[in-house]
């Protein structure tokens, strides 16, 4: 299995207080990802970071920012959570190989995080 | 721009049986397909990917798909299904960059 924790693994908060959840990898590959899931909508790209300090926006960025100050340390923060920010999140990682680009490789992801936002 | 379209949210299937799980694409660009599978309370894990070459792709637990471009398909198949193939099967494709776009999910019920 890839080496990839996140944590804390489940969360209960109030709507309005910050969240920041940890995605930790010991697999040294440089693209790391944040997702949603949701019931209905498969998964959906949050944020992604192609290197430490490089990041850019996924398909629901709204309401979400992402650090990457180390290679293997991928944070996701809710600024001030809301009830529809309620969902599992899944960090994932990928590696160039060659000429092959990161989404056209195996992406290996987290055992996800089950957030609630009451 | 790529979309994924699974048809069929659920699907089931008695123990023996043929599993047949429908994906359809769309990709402005040549497509990289793939299939995931999540069990309950884990993260995906990859079955199986078409990148170039063989249209045919094999991949893990005797799932295989066929990847047709005239149809922009890349159905999932498996010729006897066990209990331990019961879980949520994902489509994905990528048009290479940084996103991959996946489909809503199927869940597969496998019957005793």
């Amino acid at each position: 299995d890839a080496g990839i924790t996140q944590s804390p693994r489940h969360k209960v908060t109030e709507t309005g207080t910050p969240v920041t959840l940890r995605c930790h990898q010991t697999e040294n590959h440089r693209y790391m990802y944040w997702y949603r899931q949701d019931p209905g909508h498969g998964l959906r790209l949050i944020h992604y970071s192609y290197g430490v300090k490089d990041t850019d926006k996924g398909e629901v960025s709204d309401g979400y920012s992402v650090s990457r100050s180390k290679t293997e340390d991928f944070l996701l923060t809710l600024e001030s959570a809301t009830s529809s920010q309620t969902s599992v999140y899944f960090c994932a990682i990928s590696e160039t190989t060659g000429q092959v680009g990161p989404t056209n490789n195996e992406q290996f992801f987290g055992p996800g995080t089950r957030l609630t936002v009451l | 721009a790529q979309s994924v379209t699974q048809l069929g949210s659920h699907v089931s299937v008695s123990e023996g049986a043929l599993v047949l799980l429908r994906c359809n694409y769309s990709s402005s660009v040549p497509p990289y397909l793939f299939w995931y599978v999540q069990y309950p309370n884990q993260g995906l894990q990859l079955l199986l990917k078409y990148t170039t070459g063989a249209t045919l792709v094999k991949g893990i637990n005797g799932f295989e798909a066929e990847f047709k471009k005239s149809e922009t398909s890349f159905h999932l198949t498996k010729p006897s299904a066990h209990m331990s193939d019961a879980a949520e099967y994902f489509c994905a494709v990528s048009g290479g960059g940084f996103k991959t776009i996946f489909g809503a999910g199927t869940r597969l019920f496998v019957k005793a």
